[in-house]
């Protein structure tokens, strides 16, 4: 059964950073693109950035917002995948999302329940 | 980027009502759009996929159209268990944006 389990999240002050990891199960997902998608309250989800499977040696996107202050990198040891984010804002505060991007298509095909990052003085 | 436009924003409907909602497209995207359920407390759920490719095990009473721009999300006989939040999301290119959702309430 493929799981994602996000964890890392919590309360950090403007400027601050966290980090923030996605724990697979159920498949390898150094053979996937990973994804992280934002939700805040009262807004349409955001994506927030990808990055690729192993053959396209794990090469990331990221959403002009966060581009320069959040990095994706893995860790095929442990089978997860981490957000680490920097400088952040109070408008970065939302449930950050893990998902898995299909292989027969680029679209999202298993999500992970969230982990809530809230950034306030 | 590719703005994308659901309506309506919240919908009040009963057991057993068919329901319909559209997504639009500010730029033509093939069939590249997904749409996705979500729940408070649970995993968002991924129900389709190219615009009508039903995700395994998602019920038959789901069912997605469209191409180009304009799409449509029906459920032809809600369930107790489909009221949620409903997303669309294009993957046409970078960066993936999603729809504002539309929220279906119990009537």
């Amino acid at each position: 059964e493929v799981q994602l389990v996000e964890s890392g999240g919590g309360l950090v002050q403007p400027g601050g950073s966290l980090r923030l990891s996605c724990a697979a199960s159920g498949f390898t997902s150094s053979d996937h693109y990973m994804d992280w998608v934002r939700l805040a309250p009262g807004k349409g989800p955001e994506w927030v950035g990808r990055t690729r499977d192993k053959p396209n040696r794990y090469s990331t996107e990221y959403a002009a917002s966060v581009k320069g202050r959040f990095t994706i990198s893995r860790d095929d040891s442990k089978n997860s995948v981490y957000l680490q984010m920097n400088s952040l804002k109070t408008e970065d505060t939302a449930m950050y999302y893990c998902a898995r991007v299909s292989r027969s298509g680029a679209y999202f095909d298993y999500w992970g329940l969230g982990t809530l990052v809230t950034v306030s003085s | 980027d590719i703005q994308m436009t659901q309506s309506p924003s919240s919908l009040s409907a009963s057991v057993g009502d068919r329901v319909t909602i559209t997504c639009r497209a500010s730029q033509a995207i093939d069939i590249y759009l997904a749409w996705f359920q979500y729940k408070p407390g649970k995993a968002p759920k991924s129900l389709i996929s190219a615009a009508s490719t039903l995700q395994s095990g998602v019920p038959s009473r789901f069912s997605g159209s469209g191409s180009g721009t304009d799409f449509t999300l029906t459920i032809s006989s809600l369930q107790p268990e489909d009221f949620a939040t409903y997303y669309c999301q294009h993957y046409k290119n970078y960066p993936i944006t999603f729809g504002q959702g539309t929220r279906l309430e119990i009537k």
